[in-house]
């Protein structure tokens, strides 16, 4: 069965590090998204990515994030400079299209930054 | 601001009972997820809801949509250990779906005791 998968499964960095977090989506697929999902908390939109650009942001995702889609299979997310309360796990999904509304989530990230 | 609150937030019953969740949510939408999740894992699709009036049912599981009272629900009928997990109610906030993120309730903490 067709599943999208997160690499690493666990990252732990310094603060002010810069992170990339690497997903690859579902092959057929058309839209990408970021969540993530603090210890004990609710998943949070972060970002959707549609067509090689962003389609829409959620005020989470600021100047210190971006994203990226740099060949045909992997969607990244990058923090250029992680602070404490970016720990968190980070999920990504993806999803066929109009028509199709059932997203697939990754297995997840865990960042802990210190 | 599309707000999603589900109720309870916590929940410990014993195998064999009946209980049900409840996501309500604060703008027009007509499509709702129901996702679960494990303790450290991601999150799986239980349920997709597309209209007003949906019912799906899986095992022991059965979702609900009511577009008009903004609301959904999940019941638990008979419940059994293997069902203790998180339960979260998500609304995507336009009709279009595609490239919008989701928006989660805070999730429904389950404990099924024997």
């Amino acid at each position: 069965e067709p599943e999208v998968t997160q690499t690493p499964s666990h990252q732990v960095t310094q603060m002010g590090q810069e992170v990339i977090l690497r997903c690859v989506p579902i092959s057929n697929h058309l839209y990408f998204y970021w969540y993530r999902q603090i210890l004990g908390q609710k998943v949070e939109f972060l970002v959707s990515f549609y067509n090689n650009e962003i389609s829409e942001k959620s005020e989470i995702f600021d100047d210190q994030f971006s994203v990226e889609r740099p060949d045909g299979s992997n969607f990244t997310l990058k923090i250029r400079s992680t602070k404490l309360e970016d720990s968190a796990m980070y999920f990504c999904a993806s999803t066929a299209g109009e028509g199709s509304a059932e997203a697939f989530f990754g297995q997840g990230t865990r960042l802990t930054v210190v | 601001e599309l707000k999603v609150e589900q109720n309870p937030l916590f929940l410990s019953m014993q195998e064999g009972k009946n209980y049900t969740i409840y996501c309500n949510y604060s703008t027009t939408s007509d499509r709702l997820y129901w996702y679960r999740q494990d303790p450290g894992k991601s999150l799986e699709s239980l349920f997709v809801l597309l209209s007003n009036g949906a019912v799906k049912q899986e095992g022991r599981l059965m979702a609900s949509l009511d577009t008009k009272a903004r609301l959904s629900t999940l019941h638990i009928t008979a419940a059994v250990h293997d069902l203790s997990a998180t339960y979260f109610c998500a609304v995507d906030p336009t009709s279009g779906g595609g490239a919008d993120g989701l928006t989660f309730g805070k999730g429904t903490h389950l404990i099924i005791q024997p």
